[in-house]
């Protein structure tokens, strides 16, 4: 089955400053991945996701980059606010077999002022 | 659109009884899928319903079950807590088979003592 690993489990910036978090997958035949920020006592709430046959996605301060040959994919936060303090997560889908999704292991966002 | 609702949202259970979680998605939505939060393991996932059919399962042993009504609502049942079985339940909605965005709900905080 899908393995996904996530990169940096702590991450701290100053605000205003960039944040990138890393993620592998083991499955090629993965086709969608999404990325969830979840809040402290909060639920994942998706945030940004991107398809296979799409290599960047953008939405205002927050993009996501794919690399299917060498199967990772990143999310690139810009303009830090402490708004963005998270816990973020990311996943993959597996083509077919329905919408089960596999997560990483979450990365701790801090923005400090 | 109203979101994803779970109830209860908390409930504690001592080891050897059975619980049941109910999950209502986001109007129109057919695909429920059941994910256990844990500090240690993190999101896994446990089942998706379509369409009342349980299109997918995870890793989890026979006592974790699930179904699913006419109006897309899901129950998750759990027999015989275990004290390992504490966690955040969560439960996601889906459009269809073919749209992959899932939306969480606030899930159920279950303990076990």
């Amino acid at each position: 089955g899908e393995n996904v690993e996530q990169h940096p489990s702590t991450l701290s910036v100053q605000e205003g400053d960039s944040a990138v978090i890393k993620c592998t997958y083991s499955d090629s035949a993965s086709n969608y991945f999404p990325w969830y920020k979840q809040e402290l006592g909060k639920r994942p709430q998706l945030i940004i996701d991107i398809r296979s046959n799409v290599g960047e996605k953008k939405d205002q301060r927050i993009a996501v980059t794919l690399n299917k040959t060498a199967k990772h994919f990143s999310l690139h936060i810009t303009e830090t606010q402490p708004e963005d303090s998270a816990v973020y997560f990311c996943a993959a889908k597996e083509t077919g077999g329905g919408n089960k999704l596999t997560f990483g292991t979450g990365t701790q966002l801090k923005v400090e002022l | 659109k109203a979101g994803v609702t779970q109830t209860p949202r908390y409930l504690i259970k001592t080891r050897g009884q059975q619980v049941t979680l109910s999950c209502s998605p986001i109007s129109g939505h057919r695909s429920v899928s059941w994910y256990q939060q844990t500090p240690g393991q993190g999101l896994q996932f446990l089942f998706e319903y379509f369409s009342e059919t349980q299109r997918n399962k995870g890793n989890f042993p026979g006592r974790f079950s699930g179904r699913q009504f006419s109006n897309s609502r899901s129950e998750m049942n759990v027999s015989t807590l275990e004290l390992g079985d504490s966690a955040l339940y969560l439960c996601a909605s889906s459009l269809s088979g073919q749209t992959y965005e899932q939306y969480f709900g606030p899930g159920t905080r279950l303990t076990v003592t």
